[in-house]
């Protein structure tokens, strides 16, 4: 199976408002309501964001939050601030597969 | 709080053997499933499988034919060993703890660089 189809890039403004968005298939986004979304700073591990679509860990601002449509989920950033600056990584559960990861979204703070 | 650190070599020889390590402490192995990720510099993320210490496995089909996971209990260790590298198997290796249900991983280790070259 392909991996999740990201955008590459992603910015906005501080205060602002941004949604970054993950597209599969009726075969993992579309059938299961298990996709994850992860932070990753450079030369760091990704840290998990959001779980189950739209859960988030402890710990993790609210200003962070998930949804999904059909074959697409999505990763919303409200009230952009500096420090959200990094890459974004959408998973999904894929049955045999297990676990597909999206490209990668590189969101910029302008 | 479960924590993980990963070790390995740094670099290993084309055809040969990568074997890497995954450290826990702040919980024990036998209590979740663990997960392998790589991402070759400046790429992005793959996944490469899980262990249970039970016995329950899963491997990317893409890596199925070369790939192993095990687990030491008595070391509270996850272990990965993937045959016949080559210059594509370069990559960042992060090991992850994955809650199998949510299908999420949570907390990942720092990572380790491995580098196939002669």
């Amino acid at each position: 199976q392909s991996a999740l189809t990201q955008p590459p890039s992603a910015s906005g403004s501080p205060g602002q408002s941004v949604t970054i968005s993950c597209t599969g298939t009726t075969s993992d986004v579309g059938r299961y309501n298990y996709v994850s979304w992860y932070q990753q700073k450079p030369g760091e591990a990704p840290k998990l964001l959001i779980y189950e679509v739209s859960k988030r860990p402890s710990g993790v601002p609210d200003r962070f939050s998930g949804s999904k449509s059909g074959n697409t989920a999505s990763l919303t950033v409200s009230g952009l601030q500096a420090g959200d600056e990094a890459d974004y990584y959408c998973t999904s559960y894929a049955g045999i597969t297990n676990l597909l990861f999206g490209g990668g979204t590189k969101l910029t703070v302008l | 709080q479960v924590q993980l650190q990963e070790s390995g070599p740094g670099r290993v020889n084309p055809s040969e053997t990568l074997s890497l390590t995954c450290s826990v402490s702040g919980g024990s192995v036998t209590k979740y499933y663990w997960s392998w990720i790589r991402q070759p510099p400046g790429k992005g993320l793959e996944w490469i499988g899980y262990i249970h210490y039970g016995g329950d496995t899963n491997y990317n089909p893409s890596l199925n034919s070369r790939l192993t996971l095990s687990v030491d209990t008595s070391k509270n260790q996850v272990s990965l060993r993937l045959t016949s590298v080559s210059a594509a198997d370069t990559a960042f290796y992060y090991c992850a703890r994955h809650d199998v249900w949510g299908s999420w991983l949570d907390p990942w280790g720092p990572g380790t660089l491995v580098t196939v070259s002669s």
